[in-house]
């Protein structure tokens, strides 16, 4: 158990919804980062929070979004869902930023039908 | 554009044996890679890194080699145990920065008995 939580874990929901994940830091962390990992692919840098600001930006959609809050804890909204959204999307905390160790939760599989 | 690609998707090794996973990269700014392990229905875990400053990392049964010029490297696990069947991601930043970590596709290792 890393210590991250991730809300829900499996989600299904058709074209043109919208969604969205929740991530719990482990406690202490201050960084949160998100990720897609699609079918056969790596996990995809989406976007990194760093103590309520955004760090670092990855290959996320305009129609993604995310925030953390004054908890730390970190949401990711994602709209006007197509096919090809359909994922594992996986949130990763680590102290601070820079060069530590990200630790990750289980992950929220999402469907889009 | 794959920055970082892991081209066997999967590996089946006998117990006891040696398992060499591989990883290729094509981004000369790279400097830093890391290993983690997925287990499934559960989130990526650091296994090992390695600073481009060096050319061998070693913790326990598991080393990573880096070959700078050949822009490869490599994760041995010896001798393998059944609990090391997992997928193995291999991932690069740059700057030493790991808050934008670049994820290969990943390689099945199975190990039987």
């Amino acid at each position: 158990d890393s210590g991250v939580t991730q809300t829900p874990k499996h989600l299904i929901t058709a074209t043109g919804q919208r969604v969205t994940l929740r991530c719990s830091p482990r406690s202490g962390d201050l960084s949160v980062y998100w990720y897609q990992q699609s079918l056969d692919q790596g996990l995809q840098f989406l976007i990194q929070y760093y103590n309520g600001e955004e760090r670092a930006k990855g290959n996320i959609l305009e129609r993604f979004s995310a925030q953390q809050f004054p908890d730390l804890h970190s949401e990711l909204n994602l709209s006007s869902l197509e096919l090809g959204d359909s994922a594992l999307y996986f949130c990763a905390s680590s102290v601070a930023t820079g060069g530590d160790e990200q630790f990750f939760g289980p992950g929220t599989r999402l469907t889009v039908l | 554009d794959q920055q970082v690609k892991q081209n066997s998707p999967s590996l089946s090794v006998q117990e006891g044996r040696i398992s060499i996973l591989n990883c290729d990269y094509t981004n000369s700014m790279f400097d830093y890679f890391l290993w983690y392990k997925k287990y499934p229905a559960e989130g990526p875990t650091f296994l090992i890194s390695i600073s481009s400053i060096k050319d061998k990392n070693e913790d326990g049964r598991f080393t990573v080699f880096l070959n700078k010029s050949a822009k490869h490297l490599s994760l041995h696990i010896v001798p393998s145990q059944p609990g090391d069947s997992a997928v193995y991601f291999c991932a690069a930043s740059a700057q030493y920065n790991t808050d934008k970590l670049i994820f290969g596709t990943g390689t099945r290792l199975q190990v039987f008995p």
